[in-house]
């Protein structure tokens, strides 16, 4: 079954820009699903950050939107996401997930990856 | 685009069933019949228990179930078991074609 993997930096210096890539394994990222970024605050709860369709469409969270791109790489079977100016209130547990066309739930997640926005 | 609305803590006792309210608005859970909840052990990524309102994935024990009414939906667990201590999440599309979380509800099973 489809598995999904962070990967980036864990710390990242203020006003620098968050890079995070999820990989994908056990299934393509050009079916037909929406590849989504969910993060956590420490000892808080989930905020959506957005989505990506193979095809380039994008859906952000209107909060983010000036900060945040996504992109996907065909060739390496992952998607990413960008996260610019970012602040310590950007500390958070990063998620990927995957979503099915057509619908508006998660059910395929990885496992988070922690960064921390410190100087 | 606000957070929709969970009570920050339920508890029962093992063998009863709870219920956790997510309140939203016209925009978002009354809006559209895309509500689904999510359970999260610390340290761990949350789990998808419940989608459309009321439908479980594959897997998920029939404890589990979803219903709404109006701007507000709802998770029951019947037959509580320890392992069900958990947090507990639930998000719906909006219409501005995003997703919103609750606050997230902490289940003790007392």
């Amino acid at each position: 079954q489809v598995q999904l993997q962070e990967s980036g930096p864990g710390l990242v210096k203020p006003s620098e820009t968050l890079s995070l890539t999820c990989a994908v394994s056990g299934g393509s990222i050009n079916s037909s699903n929406w590849w989504s970024w969910v993060r956590q605050p420490p000892g808080k709860g989930l905020e959506w950050i957005g989505e990506i369709y193979p095809s380039g469409n994008t859906n952000y969270k209107p909060s983010l939107k000036s900060r945040v791109s996504m992109s996907v790489d065909r060739s390496k079977n992952q998607f990413s996401l960008k996260l610019t100016s970012v602040t310590a209130a950007d500390t958070a547990v990063y998620y990927c997930a995957r979503a099915s066309v057509g619908s508006f739930y998660m059910d395929v997640w990885g496992k988070g990856t922690t960064v921390t926005v410190s100087s | 685009q606000s957070a929709l609305t969970q009570p920050a803590s339920v508890s029962g006792s093992p063998g009863q069933s709870i219920t956790i309210f997510c309140t939203g608005t016209s925009s978002d859970v009354g809006g559209y019949n895309y509500v689904s909840w999510y359970l999260q052990h610390p340290d761990k990524a949350p789990k998808l228990m419940i989608y459309d309102v009321t439908n479980r994935p594959s897997g998920v024990s029939n404890r589990f179930s979803g219903s709404k009414s109006g701007n507000t939906a709802s998770l029951t667990i019947s037959g509580l078991q320890a392992e069900d201590e958990a947090n507990y999440y639930c998000s719906s599309y909006t219409s501005s074609g995003t997703l919103v979380f609750g606050g997230g509800t902490k289940l003790s099973v007392l």
